[in-house]
């Protein structure tokens, strides 16, 4: 099994319409870091999130961390079409000292007019 | 706009073939990384160099060859590649543990 699982694999939503991504890790989380990604490009960050019950949110944009459930989400509010791309949660669960972060599978957003 | 530069975008080679795959960051970062992205599997972390000294290599085969001159260069040396080597092959930079900068990517074709 993977180390990180993010659920769902895919999702289309309608335009204004809420959702949530969830990320969740098998081993101890050091920090947790949410990309975006279009197709065939480079990974843009979003967020991190390093304490325990810590949520950060820019624009309509909120990741929060449990870090006893070794879980994170992502929850983007009043979706637009340029919400649409692949969301990445990475985590550091080595501990190193710099980012080798290990990733999940992704979660592939779509946005209907 | 990216702080890490990444050419070619696009390249398709041969499997006898030699290339290599460049990365550039202009942020001042100490650590540089290559990590793999093939369909349906997650970035796969293939080298890590920090103060331009490899301290990880996560059992990539021999047939790809890191350099990294200086803290500001990353090179991956290709020969002999397989077609399950084809994949988007992503550059990124840190500065230490903070977050990862990444490169728009090469897009590698093995045929």
């Amino acid at each position: 099994s993977q180390e990180l699982e993010q659920s769902p694999q895919s999702l289309i939503v309608q335009e204004g319409k809420n959702l949530t991504i969830n990320c969740t890790s098998s081993k101890t989380l050091y920090g947790l870091y949410w990309y975006k990604q279009k197709y065939g490009e480079g990974l843009i960050f979003l967020m991190m999130l390093q304490k325990g019950g810590e949520e950060k949110s820019h624009e309509k944009i909120t990741a929060k961390l449990d870090e006893k459930k070794q879980q994170s989400s992502l929850h983007i509010t009043a979706s637009q079409p340029s919400h649409a791309g692949i969301y990445l949660c990475g985590a550091d669960i080595k501990n190193s000292g710099y980012s080798t972060l290990t990733f999940g599978k992704g979660t592939m957003l779509l946005v209907s007019p | 706009e990216t702080g890490v530069t990444q050419t070619p975008r696009h390249l398709v080679m041969g499997m006898t073939n030699k290339k290599s795959l460049k990365c550039e960051q202009h942020l001042g970062h100490n650590a540089m990384y290559w990590y793999k992205q093939s369909a349906k599997k997650p970035l796969e972390l293939m080298f890590v160099y920090n103060f331009k000294e490899q301290t990880e290599n996560n059992s990539v085969p021999s047939r790809f060859s890191p350099e990294c001159p200086n803290s500001s260069h990353l090179f991956l040396h290709l020969h002999t590649l397989q077609p399950e080597d084809s994949a988007l092959y992503l550059c990124a930079s840190s500065q230490g543990a903070s977050p990862l900068h990444f490169g728009n990517g090469t897009r590698l074709t093995v045929t």
